[in-house]
């Protein structure tokens, strides 16, 4: 079954660089949610989208931003990185009325 | 808000034998779900178990189980006949169901550690 796919997995950018991690939800499911694990801590939601409109907002810092668009992958774009920003980013899907919220493998994010 | 606890850092179990992760949740909510969620150290967040707050039953998966107690507000995680791959950080969380695509929240993880 297909599964949730991010990419990259890895990605190295230096201080007050940008980058930008994709996401490509199961089909069909109608909601896409990021996330942000730092080392050793639980995973802390970012945003989420239902059918490409931005549904909740969690702890993301005006310097990021995402969207979804019209073939329903998602993307998360962040500036002015700082080193506290590295951290491993997820991906999540669900189809509303199911109870499986799927993860991607998540994208490996090291500034230096 | 939704709450999460895992009191539990580390558990040590021995290869075979069952263990159970704690879990407690608060919430003001009567329609929720619980999750499980296993991390190797690969990284990926793995799908373990549901249970949903009107489920009678407590919910099996294969060597997993989930013992719900409603009116404790805990979803203990039991795993069966422990395997070396099981070793790994296991996550609890929930979300409302009031729309049916709230994000979950997490609690701060048990990490298990098999030993043959």
């Amino acid at each position: 079954a297909a599964g949730v796919i991010q990419s990259p997995r890895h990605l190295i950018k230096e201080k007050r660089e940008t980058a930008t991690l994709k996401c490509y939800p199961i089909p069909r499911h109608d909601t896409v949610y990021w996330y942000q694990q730092g080392p050793g801590q639980d995973p802390q939601f970012l945003i989420s989208f239902y059918e490409k409109m931005q549904s909740d907002k969690g702890s993301i810092p005006d310097r990021f931003s995402a969207q979804q668009f019209s073939d329903y992958h998602s993307e998360l774009n962040m500036s002015s990185l700082e080193l506290g920003d590295s951290a491993l980013y997820f991906c999540a899907s669900s189809l509303t009325g199911r109870d499986v919220v799927a993860f991607g493998s998540g994208t490996r994010l090291t500034v230096v | 808000a939704q709450k999460i606890t895992q009191t539990q850092p580390g558990m040590f179990v021995q290869e075979k034998e069952a263990v159970t992760l704690d879990c407690t949740y608060d919430t003001s909510d009567q329609s929720y779900g619980l999750f499980w969620y296993k991390q190797p150290s690969s990284g990926e967040m793995i799908f373990l178990i549901y249970q949903g707050s009107y489920d009678e039953q407590n919910a099996t998966e294969g060597r997993y189980s989930l013992n719900f107690q409603k009116a404790r507000k805990s979803a203990n995680l039991v795993i069966s006949a422990s395997q070396l791959g099981d070793s790994a950080m296991y996550f609890c969380a929930m979300r409302v169901m009031d729309t049916g695509r709230r994000a979950l929240t997490f609690g701060s993880g048990t990490r298990l550690q098999v030993q043959p």
